[in-house]
This record gives C-alpha cells, structure tokens and sequence, in this order.
C-alpha cells in the first residue's frame, strides 16, 4: 500500500469553479499535512500547512484533514487559470526534520 | 520574503562524471534536505542534514551520493559516476529551527540531464 495515495487527474474546471483535490495516506501517525503546489518544471511552493485534523482557510484555499478516515483535502474557491498548476499533498511525522512523503500530484487546469 | 536558491539551474553531464548541486537554505534555518523528482513521477525524499551530519537518509541515497556544508550559507549534493537514471530535477528544502512546528520551503531545483 502506498504511504500516500493521490489521483493524478488530470482536472479541467471552468474559471470561478470550486476545486477539491483529495489524498489519502496510510500511517495513523503522520502528524503534519501540506499542500504544495508545483508549476510545469518548478519548485514546490508551500500552500497550506496544517497540524494533526481540522480545517485552516486561507483566502481562497481551505484545507481539510480528517484523521480518522485518513483523508486530507484542499478546496479552492472562484478558481482562477492562475491556479492551473500540479498540486501535490504531503505528509510527515512530527520531529523537526523528519521526511516529507509526497502524493503522486493533481494536475489541475482551470480554463476562461 | 527569504527563499532557497540553487545553482546550476540546469545540469548536463557525461555518464560516469562527478556533479555537485548547489543550494543556498533560507539564512535562519537549521534543518536541510534535498528531494528529487524523475519527470513524471513523484518527489522523492534523498537525505535529510542537521547540525552537521545526516539525520536520515532514503534507500536511494547510496554511497553515490554525499552531502556536505562547507561554509555557512552552502549545502550541497555530490553524485559521484553519475548514471542515466540520475536523470531527474533535484530540489533542495530547508525548513526553521523550532523544529516540529515548521515545514519545508523548496527551491526552484536543478535540472540534471545524464547522457
């Protein structure tokens, strides 16, 4: 079983449109839970980072974790084609240098 | 805002030659790491490096590939004898000194081409 679990889309959305990008992950104790979003041939930029379950809103972005069904989610609201990007979870262990483990990433495209 | 830079930005080499990728971590930052991504496919975790000396390492991290700081403001990855499947973009990550309350910030990668 794969540590984490994301579908790799692709996903074609109207501009304005809400998106929802899910991953599932295997190990109960990943404490630590991010969004990254990656464009074509760049580095990963940290969206959002959110500790243990709940949500976190920033702006546009709402991020989801539920622990107890393993899933982590990361809405976007009135979506823009700026945001056509690859959009990769992650998930580590508590401990400050610990490892981040990634999701395969959702290839997101929002179109005028 | 303060980020991680790496240089070369794009990397091509012979196969069996020496390379070494260059990162400058965000200043006030402890902890160092370097990823990497075969096009395609997932980021990949390779070393981790605190205080001087590696914290944790994957099983693709073989004794190909070394870690070093050599001053305070520079880490790098050496990959020795360099192979086709090296291929890959290489990210450096650094994140801060409070340790499990902080994430890791990546820079823009070094795109290493292997002929």
């Amino acid at each position: 079983q794969k540590e984490v679990e994301q579908d790799p889309g692709p996903l074609s959305v109207p501009e304005g449109a809400i998106v929802s990008l899910n991953c599932t992950y295997s190990n109960s104790a990943f404490q630590y839970f991010m969004w990254y979003r990656q464009y074509s041939r760049k580095g990963p930029e940290l969206l959002m980072y959110t500790y243990s379950s709940g949500n976190k809103e920033d702006g546009r972005f709402t991020a989801q974790v539920d622990k107890s069904s393993k899933y982590i989610s990361l809405f976007i609201r009135d979506s823009q084609p700026s945001d056509s990007a690859t959009y990769l979870c992650a998930t580590r262990f508590s401990g400050g240098y610990n490892k981040l483990i990634f999701g395969a990433g959702t290839r997101l495209a929002v179109h005028p | 805002e303060p980020e991680v830079t790496q240089t070369p930005s794009h990397q091509v080499t012979q196969m069996g030659q020496e390379v070494i990728l260059r990162c400058v971590p965000i200043s006030n930052h402890l902890y160092f790491y370097w990823y990497r991504q075969i096009l395609g496919q997932k980021v990949e975790f390779l070393v981790s490096f605190y205080n001087n000396e590696i914290s944790e390492k994957s099983e693709i991290f073989d004794d190909q590939f070394s870690v070093e700081r050599p001053d305070g403001s520079n880490f790098t990855l050496k990959i020795r004898s360099t192979k086709l499947e090296d291929s890959a973009m290489y990210f450096c990550a650094s994140s801060g000194a409070s340790g499990g309350e902080e994430t890791q910030y990546f820079g823009p990668g070094t795109r290493l081409l292997v002929l």
